[in-house]
């Protein structure tokens, strides 16, 4: 059974700070990764996505990049703003298995929830 | 592009009601998910759909029934409303790609 791991839960930085998030998943056989934002209350929004075959996606200040050999993704976010304040969610897609059960769900972590303040 | 709705944003329901969350996109997405946000617990995967007229169980699926007759609609079903399903529920699509998320049902059951 996929587990993915946030590290950390919870992160507080001064605005303008460089930081990174960590995702570690347990069954490296995966289609691909995503990564998600959520705003309180609100739904997710996908922030990137990266294909197993792929090493990092770049959107913006956002990098993510994926070790799949090693379980491990990291979500970078550059000068970071109070605007970035929000949970992180990291979330492995099964590899596809024709035939098999595990046709294209998500397992997700629990989250990092980031505190930017000014 | 209206993406992936959900109706209604927000319900009471007492005890042993019954009721139906409807989840639509537009995007032509192959598959469909029912997930279930709870504090400390994460999202879980309730029920999904592989294509139109196909549901399958995911990892808490005790308590709903789904139902896909139309590929862009994807219902959820509470036939007996308890209190441990007071939750967020959240339908997302997908190609082979990426998903995609609706805003979200508050459901609070009393």
């Amino acid at each position: 059974k996929q587990e993915v791991t946030q590290i950390p839960a919870a992160l507080s930085v001064p605005e303008g700070e460089n930081l990174v998030l960590n995702c570690s998943f347990t069954d490296s056989a995966i289609y691909n990764l995503q990564w998600f934002r959520q705003d309180p209350g609100k739904g997710l929004t996908s922030l990137l996505l990266i294909q197993s075959s792929q090493r990092e996606q770049t959107s913006g200040r956002l990098n993510a990049s994926l070790d799949k050999s090693s379980g491990r993704s990291t979500l970078y976010i550059a000068a970071s703003q109070p605007g970035d304040s929000a949970t992180y969610l990291c979330a492995v897609r099964h590899a596809l298995n024709a035939g098999g059960t595990s046709y294209g769900k998500l397992t997700f972590g629990q989250g990092t929830i980031l505190t930017v303040h000014p | 592009n209206a993406g992936v709705t959900q109706t209604p944003k927000f319900r009471v329901l007492k005890t042993g009601q019954s009721m139906t969350l409807l989840c639509a996109q537009d995007m032509n997405h192959e598959y469909m998910y029912w997930y279930r946000q709870d504090p400390g617990m994460g999202l879980r995967l309730i029920h999904y759909s592989v294509g139109e007229g196909t549901t399958a169980k995911g990892e808490v699926p005790d308590g709903y029934n789904v139902s896909r007759l139309k590929k862009q609609n994807f219902l959820l079903g509470l036939e007996s409303a308890a209190p441990s399903q007071t939750s967020v529920y959240f339908c997302a699509s997908s190609y082979p790609s990426g998903q995609y998320f609706g805003p979200g049902t508050r459901l609070l059951v009393l």
